[in-house]
């Protein structure tokens, strides 16, 4: 069956630029994650959607990010005026139900450079 | 804060080797506990986890994690280490009882495996 899937793989964009990151998530799973996994760091968490809860934000570094999740399914995270320092790779996980116990499935990522 | 310590950023193991990898959290009650394998260019993938009741938890690919209470650690162990287990490896807990939070990563620990 088909997992977590990403899109781009890999993204390469100018200081001050916008990117958009897109997730496709397990069809059926109601939680979806994205966490940021920079060099040398564990994965960090950003952003949680869980159905039509009101999304958990409180890991997002700061107002450039965004992330929304349009009819419970794909999500897409939105950097602003993207800077050096947001060069990482984006992990999105998607898990079914709201237990902490269930597993979360991971995509592969999205390598965001900055020049 | 709660917080996950791998104090080991990088191992080397011969093949064949016995490998054991060190997790140690910080949390205000037992939570469940994590290992991931992540492998070059792969998304992360759940090796095994830890709810309750038998501190040794078996997993996917001959791994094996123990439970310690009193020393609030989760290491992962593998009797025979083979080439393909080269990769990082990351532990993870998350709150028992509580709905969709997070996971909480340690930095990783990545494993070479020498011939």
């Amino acid at each position: 069956g088909a997992g977590v899937s990403q899109s781009p793989s890999n993204k390469v964009t100018e200081k001050g630029k916008d990117v958009e990151l897109r997730c496709d998530p397990i069809s059926g799973h109601t939680a979806l994650y994205w966490y940021r996994q920079s060099l040398g760091q564990g994965l960090e968490f950003l952003i949680y959607f869980q159905g039509n809860s009101a999304p958990d934000k409180s890991g997002l570094p700061s107002d450039r990010f965004s992330a929304e999740r349009t009819g419970g399914s794909v999500s897409t995270l939105t950097i602003q005026r993207t800077q050096q320092e947001d060069s990482a790779v984006y992990l999105c996980a998607s898990r079914l139900g709201q237990s902490s116990y269930n597993e979360q499935f991971f995509g592969p990522g999205t390598r965001l450079t900055v020049l | 804060a709660q917080s996950v310590t791998q104090p080991d950023i990088h191992i080397t193991v011969s093949e064949g080797a016995s490998l054991e990898l060190r997790c140690n959290y910080s949390y205000g009650a037992t939570p469940y506990l994590f290992w991931y394998v992540q492998s070059p260019g792969q998304g992360l993938q759940l090796l095994l986890k830890y709810f309750s009741g038998d501190t040794l938890v078996q997993g996917i690919k001959g791994f094996e994690a123990e439970f310690k209470r009193s020393q609030s650690s989760f290491n992962l162990r593998k009797p025979s280490v083979h080439w393909s287990d080269a990769a990082e490896y990351f532990c993870a807990v998350a709150p028992a009882n509580q709905a969709g939070t997070a996971l909480i990563f340690g930095k990783g620990t990545t494993l070479s495996v020498s011939s």
